[in-house]
């Protein structure tokens, strides 16, 4: 069995301040992690993608996220937030042949 | 290179109605996804198609859902009668194939409001 668990359902920064949506999964087997970003009213979008390479993983909008075993996370980062990247952030789990499971997802609201 | 199509974007019907949704993948996808997103929580899948067969429906409601990928392509997902609970947005997703680590293409989705 695979799950995700996203701490935090809304994480409140202020432009330029640092990101930091944190994800702990739990599976049996090794995993692939993926973190998706959901804008209103859209479907959802790949933003980076964690499959056994490097474990720091750098994806688009300079966001990145780094694999870490023994703390079985893998947060989602970004140094300087801008308003553009208030969305929903949801993480997600993945193992060989299963099929993708989500967290519940995290909120990000920007202020100026 | 188009995108995942879904229709319609929004629909509103009362309880014990019937809908249906229709999703078109992106070219040369293989597998289709459903997925239910309830809201303030996370998408959960309701079935996976490989081609025109069926890989994974275990979490989907079969008494009053139902899902067909005829030839392989584009998707219809039924629900008959509706629930209040089934108030949502259905969100369908493609992708080249079923390996763990493929990137999943989604639609912008379905959303259904069950008064």
């Amino acid at each position: 069995a695979q799950s995700v668990t996203q701490l935090g359902s809304h994480v409140s920064v202020s432009e330029g301040a640092l990101v930091l949506l944190r994800c702990n999964y739990s599976s049996s087997v090794p995993p692939y992690l993926f973190w998706y970003v959901q804008y209103p009213n859209q479907g959802l979008q790949l933003l980076l993608k964690y499959t056994s390479a490097a474990t720091l993983v750098k994806g688009i909008n300079g966001f990145e996220a780094e694999f870490k075993k023994s703390e079985t996370s893998f947060h989602l980062t970004k140094p300087s937030a801008h308003m553009s990247d208030a969305a929903e952030y949801f993480c997600a789990v993945s193992s060989g042949y299963s099929t993708l499971t989500f967290g519940k997802g995290t909120m990000l609201l920007v202020s100026p | 290179e188009a995108g995942v199509a879904q229709s319609p974007r929004y629909k509103i019907i009362e309880k014990r109605q019937s809908v249906a949704f229709w999703c078109n993948p992106i070219s040369g996808h293989a597998t289709l996804y459903w997925y239910q997103q309830i809201l303030g929580q996370g998408p959960k899948l309701l079935i996976q198609f490989q081609n025109n067969g069926v890989v994974d429906d275990s979490q989907l409601p079969k008494d009053r859902f139902s899902a067909e990928r005829l030839k392989g392509v584009d998707s219809t997902l039924k629900i008959q009668p509706a629930k209040l609970e089934d108030s949502a947005v259905y969100l369908c997703a493609s992708s080249l194939n079923d390996r763990g680590a493929g990137e999943l293409f989604f639609g912008e989705g379905s959303r259904l409001t069950v008064l």
